[in-house]
């Protein structure tokens, strides 16, 4: 199994500009999470799904934050306009069901200037 | 609310030794707890994970023991290694709520093991 896949490893972009993140979650996963960890704030979660359907937003900042997931292969979360306190390690997550462990990706660095 | 507590922030131990690492929370009310490794710059790597009916699991030189009654687990590393240098998270399942199936993350010991 390939484990689970994010692209970009690393983004850079300009304030103002719009970032998608992309994930790919290991097959037969129900579940998608979508963090963010900072040195400052550590882990945080932003959005998990279940099935596709997003069950808890309240970690998404503001309205500049979506995330999506067209189909149990896929999973987007764009950011629209970046600022630069947006810059952290972005993580993405699934399981299959919640008695099985939380794999992770290897991060999507990003960098606002 | 669920909070997820993780004592020390920090240790450095030489090597060989043996050590033990907290993680408390504050609702029993979960279905499971993980333990997570992450190595700088790297994402987090499964180390076990106890089911909320289990009380220990073992892999290799890692055993981790879970009371819920208490809201506590440990992580016992036996005859610690220099490659065991890492910051080690744990995370409880939330069985409660709009949230269920939710990870809450405590913020990490960093472990440092000198040769």
């Amino acid at each position: 199994d390939a484990g689970v896949i994010q692209s970009p490893r690393h983004e850079v972009t300009e304030m103002g500009q719009e970032v998608t993140l992309r994930c790919k979650p290991i097959s037969g996963h129900d579940y998608l999470f979508w963090y963010r960890q900072t040195m400052m704030r550590g882990l945080e979660l932003l959005i998990y799904f279940n099935n596709n359907v997003p069950i808890d937003d309240s970690g998404m900042p503001e309205d500049r934050f979506s995330a999506k997931m067209p189909n149990a292969s896929f999973s987007t979360l764009k950011i629209q306009p970046s600022e630069p306190r947006d810059s952290a390690v972005y993580f993405c997550a699934s399981s299959f069901g919640v008695g099985s462990p939380l794999h992770f990706g290897n991060g999507t660095r990003l960098t606002v200037t | 609310k669920q909070e997820v507590t993780q004592i020390p922030a920090a240790l450095s131990v030489p090597e060989g030794e043996n050590l033990v690492l907290n993680c408390s929370f504050t609702d029993s009310a979960i279905y499971n707890l993980q333990w997570f490794r992450q190595d700088p710059g790297k994402g987090l790597t499964s180390l076990l994970l106890i089911q909320s009916s289990q009380r220990e699991q073992t892999s290799g030189r890692l055993n981790a023991s879970l009371d819920k009654s208490s809201g506590r687990s440990t992580l016992y590393i036996a005859a610690s290694q220099p490659g065991d240098s890492a910051t080690y998270l744990c995370a409880v399942r939330v069985d409660y709520g709009g949230s269920q199936g939710n990870l809450i993350f405590g913020k990490g010991t960093k472990l440092s093991v000198k040769p």
